[in-house]
């Protein structure tokens, strides 16, 4: 069963604008992780927010945590061609990192 | 370092042949994972392990095993291929201990079961 649901599936941006991603979740988690998969690629880890965080930034990236709503967004500021990727939500409920994803939003960014 | 490198990249089956997908980290890290992504869907766990020979179940565990015999290595067997099982399969490590969660992952491997 998918734990974590993206919103949208697909966005199509324009170089320079932001991107924002959303995932939703059903059950208790420790933390929430957002990896990208670029095409044909494995996946690679982006940023951690844990249950007791509200907001997280690394660099362009800025994620948030509303545990009351059970949902997350990632916001991607100043988009470029190459954040063009599938982006994933993944949910850690704390014992032994059992991450469960969603199906992944496909981003692309466009020149 | 290498990080996380599975072996092979690709590989074709009949359905009913038998093969081992090899699994190998060299950051020392305690906790391994099998995935299998499908198209449209995230990954889901197949298998995981907690340290140097120890396994436990997943979420897609059937028609597969495990061992963890060596900690750097974490190998993935299939000993009758099915076409449901054609897919891609990630492996991931992570170290122990709060603050560490982060779980790196290898290239993947694509199977095709025909």
């Amino acid at each position: 069963s998918q734990q974590g649901e993206e919103d949208p599936q697909a966005l199509s941006i324009q170089e320079g604008e932001n991107a924002t991603m959303n995932c939703s979740y059903k059950t208790s988690i420790n933390n929430l992780q957002w990896y990208r998969q670029n095409s044909g690629r494995g996946l690679v880890h982006l940023i951690l927010i844990r249950s007791n965080e509200r907001e997280k930034h690394s660099g362009r990236l800025r994620v948030t945590l509303d545990t009351s709503k059970k949902s997350s967004s990632l916001l991607i500021t100043a988009s470029r061609a190459a954040d063009t990727a599938s982006y994933f939500c993944a949910t850690d409920p704390g014992a032994n990192s059992k991450l469960t994803f969603g199906k992944g939003i496909t981003l692309s960014v466009r020149p | 370092n290498a990080g996380v490198t599975q072996t092979p990249k690709f590989r074709v089956l009949k359905t009913g042949q038998s093969m081992t997908l090899l699994c190998a980290q060299d950051m020392n890290h305690e906790y391994m994972y099998w995935y299998r992504q499908d198209p449209g869907m995230g990954l889901r766990l197949i298998h995981y392990s907690v340290g140097e020979g120890t396994t436990a179940k997943g979420e897609v565990p059937d028609g597969y095993n495990v061992s963890r015999l060596k900690k750097q290595n974490f190998l993935l067997g299939l000993e009758s291929a099915a076409p449901s099982q054609t897919s891609v399969y990630f492996c991931a490590s992570r170290p122990t201990g709060t603050g560490t969660e982060t779980q790196y992952f290898g290239p993947g491997t694509r199977l095709l079961v025909l």
